[in-house]
């Protein structure tokens, strides 16, 4: 049963341009949101996170939003750069990490 | 400040054998979580040794097990390996229970043959 969903495996974005990565989920205890980066040959790395009892959380070209109503996370990059190309991961956490399956981001120069 | 590492990168086992992966911490952290990752899905928890003690398991059968030492460093072993046990393996370190930032390793790439 996957509690964490990406439904988009991949995505492409124009340099300079807005990559919205997107996130559902079904587990209503979730109480933290995050967002991880991964390279090949890498593990993931932390990107930004967002508590439940918030909605908005930025850092620097990186914007989570939450919409618990729908049960909804998204990742905003602005602008997007080369170097965001990666799989980006979303988990949420109760007792322990759920992932998604991950959404692979090109961003084409 | 070291990273958290993996041994080995890479193992080919044949099915009914026994594994053993290894993990070093963070330098500081005292809690690290096993995750199978397996081909085209996110990783999946195993289970979380904090202070030398399990503390939380996933939905994995008890052949996989582990364990934490002293030095927080920590193994992962896997007996009687199946097929579906191919996937990269990642541990990842963090200070105490929480349950935000962990630090991931690049991870062991296991295949069962």
């Amino acid at each position: 049963d996957q509690q964490v969903k990406q439904n988009s495996p991949s995505l492409s974005v124009q340099e300079g341009r807005i990559s919205i990565l997107n996130c559902d989920y079904t587990n209503s205890m979730f109480d933290y949101f995050l967002w991880y980066k991964k390279y090949p040959a890498e593990g993931p790395t932390f990107l930004i996170s967002i508590s439940s009892i918030k909605d908005k959380n930025e850092d620097g070209r990186f914007t989570v939003f939450l919409n618990k109503s729908a049960k909804h996370l998204s990742l905003h990059i602005v602008p997007s750069q080369p170097g965001d190309s990666a799989v980006y991961f979303c988990a949420a956490t109760y007792n322990q990490f759920y992932f998604g399956t991950g959404t692979s981001l090109t961003v084409i120069p | 400040e070291t990273g958290v590492t993996q041994s080995p990168t890479h193992l080919i086992k044949t099915r009914g054998q026994q594994v053993t992966l290894r993990c070093s911490s963070q330098s500081g952290h005292n809690t690290v979580s096993w995750y199978q990752q397996a081909l085209g899905q996110g990783p999946q928890f195993i289970f979380q040794y904090y202070r030398e003690e399990e503390n939380g398991r996933g939905n994995f059968p008890p052949r996989f097990s582990g364990l934490q030492f002293p030095n927080y460093s920590s193994e992962l072993n896997v007996n009687a390996l199946e097929l579906d046990d191919s996937a990269l393996y990642l541990c990842a370190s963090t200070t105490g229970t929480s349950l935000n930032e962990q630090f991931f390793g690049p991870g062991t790439r296991l295949t069962v043959l």
